[in-house]
């Protein structure tokens, strides 16, 4: 079945620096890409819908100049956290619609960051 | 108020009990709703869309009413691999149908 690859699964960085996390989209095209965060104990949040060849859709409180998304190609999106603080330690989860799974939504399989 | 609502728990139960999860949604726009199940450190997984018809998949049933923008969820003869987080979830109205989780109830069944 369809399949969001997210790369990497876990990372751990130090502060100010920056972390890109990568969501490929095997055996269809990801137009749109959902990204989601979530704390511990708390529930998705979405920041933030990219769409390929233009600017992503950022939700009210989520900061576009530190959370930057980049949604180039049909197949590829990036999230990068720059200059990454400890309270940016969440699991940071991409899913696009489209895919046979999930009525029509593929999640990946998140990334878990911890800054220190 | 948040989007969507839910008790969250712990829900300890039995194997073998019935357990029921409730869920509201602010939005009455919402067009479509889902559960979903999220075990630590993991994605999320659909376990089923709700329909206010009401439907069920094997021991579990859930159930959508519209006018009390209300949904459930109820799992009978829990089994152990039934412990995991429940995430009710609805489909905003809109041009990307972004999905708006709710923030889950955990449930734990013991032996």
């Amino acid at each position: 079945g369809a399949v969001v690859s997210q790369h990497p699964s876990w990372v751990i960085c130090k502060s100010g620096t920056s972390v890109k996390i990568e969501c490929r989209s095997l055996d269809f095209q990801a137009t749109t890409m959902f990204w989601y965060r979530q704390f511990p104990k708390q529930s998705l949040m979405l920041m933030a819908t990219s769409n390929e060849g233009s600017k992503a859709t950022y939700e009210q409180g989520v900061e576009k100049d530190k959370f930057l998304i980049n949604h180039a190609s049909l197949t590829l999106s990036t999230l990068t956290v720059t200059s990454a603080h400890p309270e940016d330690s969440s699991f940071y989860i991409c899913s696009a619609p489209g895919g046979a799974s999930n009525y029509g939504y593929t999640f990946g399989s998140g990334t878990r960051l911890t800054v220190v | 108020r948040k989007e969507v609502e839910q008790d969250p728990g712990p829900f300890n139960v039995p194997e073998g009990a019935t357990v029921a999860f409730n869920c509201t949604y602010s939005n009455s726009a919402s067009q479509s709703f889902f559960w979903y199940r999220q075990d630590c450190r993991k994605e999320p997984k659909l376990l089923m869309s709700v329909y206010s018809s009401g439907n069920e998949d094997g021991r579990f049933t859930a159930q959508l009413n519209r006018a009390s923008q209300y949904i459930s969820l109820l799992i009978r003869d829990s089994k152990l691999s039934d412990s995991a987080t429940y995430l009710c979830v609805v489909m905003a109205r809109g041009g990307y149908n972004k999905l708006i989780f709710g923030a889950g109830t955990r449930l734990a069944v013991h032996p």
